[in-house]
């Protein structure tokens, strides 16, 4: 079983659609990372969480660290948003790695 | 205030050649970490350096793959007598004190070996 699991691997949208992914682990963590990348791009940080919910314009993201759940939600999406999102968990232990999920590639259609 | 900065963005070696990547912090990060993503696959965790010092390497492949960061100068990720199978997406990122303060991701370097 993966350290990481996030679904959907994909998911097709149409414009201004509440957008859900979600992301399980299974190992302690100190903190939660939310990362975007765009096709041929580079990566792009987009959350950092250790509790509770962090948003940042269209962008939600939660953690429940008892559940080991982390989500993160886009409100009324848009083609631009269209990107692979990866879950990146940061264990209690292993300081400064982190583990990735296999990211969930989105696509918005306008 | 740039961001983390890799350089190339684009490598292209032959089977053999020694392959050189580099990446400058942002400034005022003396935390670097290296990651590789290869075709097809998710992100992988490499090394981890400060300044002068590698504090976990436990990703890094045994052989021909080697990383440094100086006193001057970027971090230098060096991978000698490439093989095809070291063709991937390989970025840098970098944090002010340490992994708890967030990362800043650089574009990544694509290295192609032919």
């Amino acid at each position: 079983k993966n350290e990481v699991e996030q679904s959907p691997q994909n998911l097709t949208a149409q414009e201004g659609e509440f957008i859900t992914i979600n992301c399980s682990y299974s190992v302690g963590i100190s903190a939660l990372h939310w990362l975007q990348q765009h096709p041929g791009g580079g990566i792009v940080s987009l959350f950092m969480l250790s509790s509770g919910k962090k948003k940042h314009g269209r962008l939600i993201a939660t953690i429940n660290i008892q559940e080991k759940h982390s989500s993160l939600h886009i409100t009324a999406s848009h083609p631009r948003d269209s990107a692979v999102y990866i879950c990146a968990p940061q264990g209690e232990t292993s300081g400064s790695r982190l583990t990735f999920g296999e990211g969930t590639q989105l696509t918005v259609n306008p | 205030n740039a961001g983390v900065m890799q350089n190339p963005r684009h490598l292209v070696r032959r089977r053999g050649q020694e392959a050189r990547l580099r990446c400058s912090p942002m400034k005022g990060h003396s935390h670097v970490y290296w990651y590789r993503q290869l075709p097809e696959e998710g992100l992988k965790f490499m090394v981890y350096l400060q300044k002068e010092n590698i504090i976990d390497e436990s990703g890094m492949p045994k052989e021909r793959f080697s990383a440094e960061f100086p006193k001057e100068g970027p971090s230098i990720l060096r991978i000698q007598q490439v093989v095809r199978g070291d063709s991937a997406a390989y970025f840098c990122a970098s944090s002010q004190s340490g992994p708890r303060y967030g990362y800043t991701f650089g574009s990544g370097t694509r290295l192609t070996v032919v």
